[in-house]
């Protein structure tokens, strides 16, 4: 089983649509969440980190981490056809010099 | 803004060549890291650095090798190119030791070995 499960897609929803993204994970030591926006032929940038659980908002983006639940997802409100990419979660745990562990991605396609 | 670069977008070798695979970043960075991705499989690390000459493995580093002699400098180095060693390579740098701070990634090299 992988540390870190993320449905790879793909996704399609029309603009104006709020997008649900998702991970489980199942290292409990995990305490850093990210999300990674990656752009066809382009590498991953950082969208959103969270440490431990709870909510963090930021513009039309919503990311939210359920420890209890081993559950992390991303909420983009007013989809555009430029949210069209390739999301990534990733995770660390607690103490510092700890690699990432990043989800599979999912390829999200926003319809005009 | 980070600029991490890498020296190439695309590369075709042949089984058994030795493959360099360079990149440079411009905000004088502690840490660099290489990755590959693959799809199914997402990133996977192969090897970081936290400073100039040291280097750790990561999750797969089997058939590669690493250098960083100059800080801003990451080289990864396949010995003997193998097929399975088809993929995205991607290299990031982040500025402070401990992998939660920020990593900012290169365009990736689409490596192909026929």
């Amino acid at each position: 089983q992988k540390e870190v499960e993320q449905d790879p897609g793909p996704l399609s929803v029309p603009e104006g649509a709020i997008v649900s993204l998702n991970c489980t994970y199942s290292n409990s030591a995990f305490q850093y969440f990210m999300w990674y926006r990656q752009y066809s032929r382009k590498g991953p940038e950082l969208l959103m980190y969270t440490y431990s659980s709870g909510n963090k908002e930021d513009g039309r983006f919503t990311a939210q981490v359920d420890k209890s639940s081993k559950y992390i997802s991303l909420f983009i409100r007013d989809s555009q056809p430029s949210d069209s990419a390739t999301y990534l979660c990733a995770m660390s745990g607690h103490f510092g010099n700890e690699k990432l562990t990043f989800g599979t991605g999912t390829r999200l396609t926003i319809i005009p | 803004d980070v600029k991490v670069t890498q020296s190439s977008r695309y590369l075709v070798k042949r089984t058994g060549e030795k493959v360099f695979l360079e990149c440079v970043q411009d905000m004088d960075h502690e840490n660099m890291f290489w990755y590959r991705q693959d799809p199914g499989l997402g990133l996977r690390l192969i090897y970081f650095s936290y400073d100039v000459k040291m280097k750790e493995k990561g999750d797969i580093p089997e058939g590669y090798s690493v250098s960083r002699e100059k800080k801003e400098r990451f080289s990864l180095i396949l010995e003997s190119a193998s097929t399975n060693q088809t993929s995205m390579y991607l290299c990031a740098s982040s500025l402070n030791p401990g992998v939660t701070d920020t990593q900012y990634f290169g365009p990736g090299t689409r490596l192909t070995v026929l």
